[in-house]
């Protein structure tokens, strides 16, 4: 059974902070990995993709690749409480486009 | 969310009662998902069509659920009978064509409560 794992949390962090939130998955195979944005009582809302090792930078998202290791890594520089919801990690089984979902890290910006 | 129409919003049935959800993807999509999210997990794939054919329905329990798209557009999703572990919130999700990897754009959701 193919996995995505991710800390379920509470992650709270500051105003102004970096957020970091991690996911690792199991099929070494996989070649593409999504990050979704999930408010309360809404649909998740695509915000990076990421195909190949190291960094993807789009404003004050970074994505993060390390297939070696079968992490891939979202981290959010000068955190609003705007951005505070639950980040879903997905990795489409290799060969396929079905995604496996993480369940999700709820963050939560402290004003 | 923005382009992937689905109804209703919400519905509440008694459970053994049917329903049936619909989803119209932005136009030239050609391929379309059905996902089923639990409250406190992450979405879950039930079938995924391409045009008119399913390339997934590896997790749909078809003994109850059942879906079609017809004319490769519009798509509708059923559950006969329901039951109380099928309440959950039902996303339609759809990829624009020439994405590279297919990234999925999902819907507003229909949330069903089987009471």
């Amino acid at each position: 059974q193919k996995e995505v794992e991710q800390n379920s949390g509470p992650l709270s962090v500051p105003e102004g902070a970096i957020a970091s939130l991690n996911c690792t998955y199991s099929d070494r195979g996989s070649q593409s990995f999504f990050w979704y944005r999930q408010y309360s009582g809404k649909s998740p809302e695509l915000i990076m993709s990421i195909y190949s090792n190291g960094d993807k930078e789009d404003g004050r998202f970074t994505a993060q690749l390390n297939k070696a290791s079968q992490y891939v890594s979202l981290l959010i520089r000068d955190s609003q409480p705007s951005d505070s919801a639950t980040y879903l990690c997905a990795v489409p089984s290799s060969g396929t486009y079905k995604y496996i979902f993480g369940t999700g890290t709820r963050l939560k910006v402290l004003a | 969310e923005a382009g992937v129409a689905q109804s209703p919003r919400y519905k509440i049935i008694e459970k053994r009662q049917s329903v049936a959800f619909w989803c119209n993807p932005i136009s030239g999509h050609a391929t379309l998902y059905w996902y089923q999210q639990i409250l406190g997990q992450g979405p879950k794939l039930l079938i995924q069509f391409q045009n008119n054919g399913v390339v997934d329905d590896s997790q749909l329990p078809k003994d109850r659920f059942s879906a079609e798209r017809l004319k490769g557009v519009d798509s509708t999703l059923k559950i006969q009978p329901a039951k109380l572990e099928d309440s959950a919130v039902y996303l339609c999700a759809s990829t624009p064509p020439g994405r590279p990897y297919n990234e999925q754009f999902f819907g507003p959701g229909t949330r069903l409560t089987v009471l």
